[in-house]
């Protein structure tokens, strides 16, 4: 098996400032995302990435950059923190391009803004 | 439009109980259906998934899910619910042939009694 390991668990940043998570899984897999989770929302995708060097927009991508240098790893970065925001970020991958709809998550990064 | 509807966003049942979580879904091409879990402080996981075939499928833990084409409906089901079934159920539609974009529900939370 595999695991999903995303940096840091918790994440306290202040209004304006640009925070970084860290996503790394060992499935070996293609394609990686990250999605928001916010009460009452649902999931939400920011990002997701099909191989290495390959950036794809979701849904939420304004106010966020992604970087996928490696295969086995996939960081997001939100460019200004917005104050009272709080949400959980979740990174997922799964195998080939994606198209089976099988993820493979994270267990989260919660953010917190001052 | 694409969505996903999960009507009940709590849902409280006493173990050994039957349980019915319910999910509709819009989507104008094939649907692929998934029902993910995510329990506390954990990330989602895939609990079963719906490609084609037998309406009905098995998942983890003695959950199933039923594929009614004509109500666009793929509710989740459990014959006797136990305590450590309490989390929070998504239910989610695959858009191909956009490389495993899913949508999610809302999400049911699910509090079982003792």
């Amino acid at each position: 098996g595999g695991i999903i390991t995303q940096t840091p668990k918790f994440l306290i940043g202040q209004e304006g400032q640009k925070l970084t998570l860290k996503c790394q899984q060992n499935f070996n897999h293609d394609t990686m995302y990250w999605y928001r989770q916010d009460s009452g929302k649902g999931l939400r995708l920011i990002y997701y990435s099909i191989t290495e060097n390959d950036l794809q927009k979701g849904d939420l991508s304004e106010g966020y950059d992604a970087s996928r240098e490696k295969k086995s790893s996939f960081s997001l970065t939100v460019t200004s923190a917005q104050k009272n925001e709080m949400a959980v970020f979740l990174c997922a991958s799964s195998p080939g391009t994606g198209d089976t709809g099988q993820l493979y998550f994270g267990e989260g990064s919660k953010l917190t803004v001052l | 439009a694409q969505s996903v509807t999960q009507p009940d966003a709590r849902v409280t049942v006493s173990e050994g109980a039957s349980l019915q979580l319910r999910c509709k879904y819009s989507y104008s091409g094939t649907p692929y259906l998934f029902w993910y879990v995510q329990y506390p402080r954990q990330g989602l996981q895939l609990l079963l998934k719906y490609y084609s075939g037998d309406p009905v499928v098995q998942g983890v833990n003695g959950f199933e899910a039923e594929f009614i084409k004509s109500n666009s409906s793929f509710h989740l089901r459990k014959a006797s619910v136990h305590w450590s079934d309490s989390a929070v159920y998504f239910c989610a539609v695959l858009i191909t042939g956009n490389t495993g974009k899913l949508i999610f529900g809302l999400g049911t939370t699910l509090q079982v009694q003792p």
